[in-house]
């Protein structure tokens, strides 16, 4: 079966950075473009970032303002999301996604508190 | 950036019901857009791909149409399951966004 697994989240005091992990199985990752979301408490969905399989082509919402940097280690179907300088509306669930058409894989999310 | 507006924000309905969500697009987009459901506290699942595709596994009282800026998502009878909010997202160019979502509510 397919699954996507983050983790890394937690509480960090505004300034403060993360690193978020997605760890992933069931299929052949190092073909698949894998990507960020986030959703602060009780709104909607926000696309931050995206990778290539290759890493070839990266992407990131310009909200971020440069703080965040996504990489992938294809050895170790691994995906991460460093996130620096963190302010409190950073504060949200962290979901990892796989495309394939669309976003049709997703992780349970990992929880950010910025505080 | 393209933009994505979803009408209603929010509707309530019956279990039985048709119902219908509409997301329109700032730009054309072909037919480069999704559609998800999201239950409280979990994550988002993919129903609908390239505007009319039907994911695999999802049920099929759920369907989309559309194409350039407008698009609809039919739930054509509603079971109890069904009351979630919904969110359309588009991939005809990186910044993937997503609409602001559609809350089905039980009347």
């Amino acid at each position: 079966d397919v699954q996507l697994v983050e983790s890394g989240g937690g509480l960090v005091k505004p300034g403060g950075s993360l690193r978020l992990s997605c760890v992933a199985s069931g299929f052949t990752f190092n073909t698949y473009t894998i990507n960020w979301v986030r959703q602060a408490p009780g709104k909607g969905l926000e696309w931050i970032s995206s990778i290539s399989s290759g890493n070839d082509y990266i992407y990131y919402a310009d909200s971020l303002k440069g703080r965040f940097t996504i990489s992938r280690d294809n050895a170790q179907n691994s995906v991460f999301l460093q996130m620096n300088s963190l302010t409190v509306e950073d504060t949200a669930v962290y979901f990892c996604a796989r495309t394939e058409r669309a976003y049709d894989s997703w992780g349970q999310g990992t929880l950010v508190t910025v505080s | 950036a393209i933009q994505l507006t979803q009408s209603p924000s929010s509707l309530s309905a019956s279990v039985g019901d048709r119902v219908t969500i509409t997301c329109r697009a700032s730009q054309g987009i072909g037919t480069y857009l999704a559609w998800y459901q999201q239950k409280p506290g979990k994550a988002p699942n993919l129903l609908i791909y390239d505007a009319s595709s039907l994911q695999s596994g999802a049920p099929s009282r759920f369907s989309g149409s559309g194409s350039g800026t407008d698009f609809t998502l039919t739930i054509s009878s509603l079971h109890p399951e069904d009351f979630a909010t919904y969110y359309c997202q588009q991939f005809k160019s990186y910044p993937e966004t997503f609409g602001p979502g559609t809350t089905l509510n039980i009347k």
